[in-house]
C-alpha cells in the first residue's frame, strides 16, 4: 500500500487567495483526520471523519477552513481566504477505525505571504 | 481536560547508549496511547499502540510501557542509533475522544 497520500507536497500563495490541500488514505480505512502542525500550538486536530461523515470539526479555527469526504478515498481540505497566520504543515491520516492505529501522509507545507 | 506532557523535550545521547522518553498525562481514563516518531519535514510514524489494558508493547529495540493509574509512559530505545535521531510524540485516546498529542522530545543520537 502506498499509505496516504497528499498533495502538493509544498503550497506558496498570497493573503486572500484560495488554497485545496488533497489527501488520498489508505484504501479500507474509515477514518480520516486533519491535522495542523505549528511550532507554538504543536499539533492540533481540525476535523476527522467516520465513514466520510464530518464527526467532530470543533477544531477548525475559522468558518474559512472547509472540509469535504465525497468518498472513502479522498478528502479536501479548503481555505478560503487565505491568511499568513495559517501557514503551518498539514497533515492527513487515517486509521481502520478513529480508536486504532494512524497512519500520516507526509504533510502539505502552507506558505501563505 | 486531558494535558500530555514529555520528558525530557531535548536529549542528546553517543551511540549505544540505552535510552527513555517519558511521558505523562492528566486523566488515566483512556482509551489507548501511541508513540510516534517524526523525522524533520516528514510525517508521524506511529511506532507503537498500547490498549489500556495492556501494560507493554514491544517492537525490535523498542519497548513501551503504560501505567494508566499514575499517568505514565515510557518508551525505552535500547542500544540507540543515529538513525534513531528523531522527535518521538506521545498522544493518549480519552474514552470516545480524539488524540491528545505531546509537544514531543527530540533526540539526537552521535556518533
Amino acid at each position: 500500500d502506498a499509505g496516504v497520500i497528499q498533495s502538493p507536497r509544498h503550497e506558496v500563495t498570497e493573503m486572500g487567495q484560495e488554497v485545496t490541500l488533497r489527501c488520498k488514505p489508505i484504501s479500507g480505512h474509515n477514518s480520516l483526520f486533519w491535522y495542523r502542525q505549528t511550532m507554538m500550538r504543536g499539533l492540533e486536530l481540525l476535523i476527522y471523519f467516520n465513514n466520510n461523515v464530518p464527526i467532530d470539526d470543533s477544531g477548525m479555527p475559522e468558518d474559512r477552513f472547509s472540509a469535504k469526504m465525497p468518498n472513502a478515498s479522498f478528502s479536501t481540505l479548503k481555505i478560503q481566504p487565505s491568511e499568513p497566520r495559517d501557514s503551518a504543515v498539514y497533515f492527513c491520516a487515517s486509521s481502520f477505525y478513529s480508536n486504532e492505529k494512524l497512519f500520516f501522509g507526509s504533510g502539505t507545507q502552507l506558505s501563505v505571504l | 481536560k486531558q494535558e500530555v506532557t514529555q520528558i525530557p523535550a531535548a536529549l542528546s545521547v553517543p551511540e549505544g547508549e540505552n535510552l527513555v522518553l517519558n511521558c505523562s498525562f492528566t486523566d488515566s481514563a483512556i482509551y489507548n496511547l501511541q508513540w510516534f516518531r517524526q523525522d524533520p519535514g516528514k510525517g508521524l510514524t506511529s511506532l507503537l499502540l498500547i490498549q489500556s489494558s495492556q501494560r507493554e508493547q514491544t517492537s525490535g529495540r523498542l519497548n513501551a510501557s503504560l501505567d494508566k493509574s499514575s499517568g505514565r509512559s515510557t518508551l525505552y530505545i535500547a542500544a540507540s542509533q543515529p538513525g534513531d535521531s528523531a522527535t518521538y510524540l506521545c498522544a493518549v485516546r480519552p474514552y470516545g475522544n480524539k488524540l491528545v498529542f505531546g509537544a514531543g522530545t527530540i533526540l539526537r543520537v552521535k556518533s
